[in-house]
């Protein structure tokens, strides 16, 4: 089955300590995005792959990491979190190319930052 | 830059009765354009979009949408919803030769009564 993998679904931790929520999929995909999605705000992107090792910020980048060493996996690490990164993230992936590809998405992961 | 506005962040309606949520876009350029839904505690499905040719889309679950460029406006509608149909649905846009970038609307969350 097609399908993008988040782990953890739930966290609640505490100011500053490390975390990294993974993600993958086993469609081939060569875009991979990140978005955090809060209320009255839609989902926003926060970093974006096209490909392994070429990765960039979306539109609110600050206070995370990612990593492409390889296609299926994209995971998004932050380093020091606090508490205004309480949200619920998605992982997304799609086929390349510039051809309005629809995007994959998991089921997410609710952060809460205490 | 690119915008996507839905100007209706809650739509209640009758179970049985139509519904339409509505969708604005901002671009100089041409765009791609998605409805998503999302029920609760998942991730986002892709219901229907638009590429090019004919302006009205059809989509799963019964649902169509149609591009108008004149009023750069890409509106959904079901002629008669059902209980299951209570989600939240978000428009999408991505510009043509921008890749997979999507930026989103607020969403709209539906709520069908009987």
């Amino acid at each position: 089955e097609a399908q993008v993998t988040q782990n953890p679904r739930y966290l609640i931790t505490v100011t500053g300590k490390k975390l990294t929520v993974t993600c993958s999929q086993n469609m081939n995909h060569e875009y991979m995005s990140w978005y955090r999605q809060d209320p009255g705000l839609g989902l926003r992107q926060i970093y974006y792959s096209m490909n392994v090792e070429v990765t960039d910020k979306g539109d609110v980048p600050e206070g995370y990491k990612v990593s492409r060493k390889e296609k299926r996996n994209f995971p998004l690490i932050l380093e020091s979190p606090s508490p205004n990164q309480t949200s619920l993230y998605f992982c997304a992936s799609s086929l390349g190319g510039a051809l309005g590809q629809p995007q994959h998405f998991g089921d997410g992961t609710r952060l809460s930052i205490l | 830059a690119q915008s996507v506005t839905q100007l209706d962040s809650q739509v209640p309606v009758f179970e049985e009765a139509p519904v339409e949520l509505r969708c604005n876009y901002s671009s100089s350029v041409s765009v791609y354009l998605f409805w998503y839904v999302q029920y609760p505690n998942q991730g986002l499905q892709l219901l229907l979009k638009y590429l090019s040719g004919s302006t009205l889309v059809k989509g799963i679950n019964g649902f169509e949408a149609e591009f108008n460029k004149s009023q750069t406006s890409f509106h959904l509608r079901k002629p008669s919803v059902h209980i299951s149909d209570t989600a939240e649905y978000f428009c999408a846009a991505t510009l043509s030769g921008g890749g997979n970038k999507l930026t989103f609307g607020t969403g709209t969350q539906l709520k069908v009564e009987l």
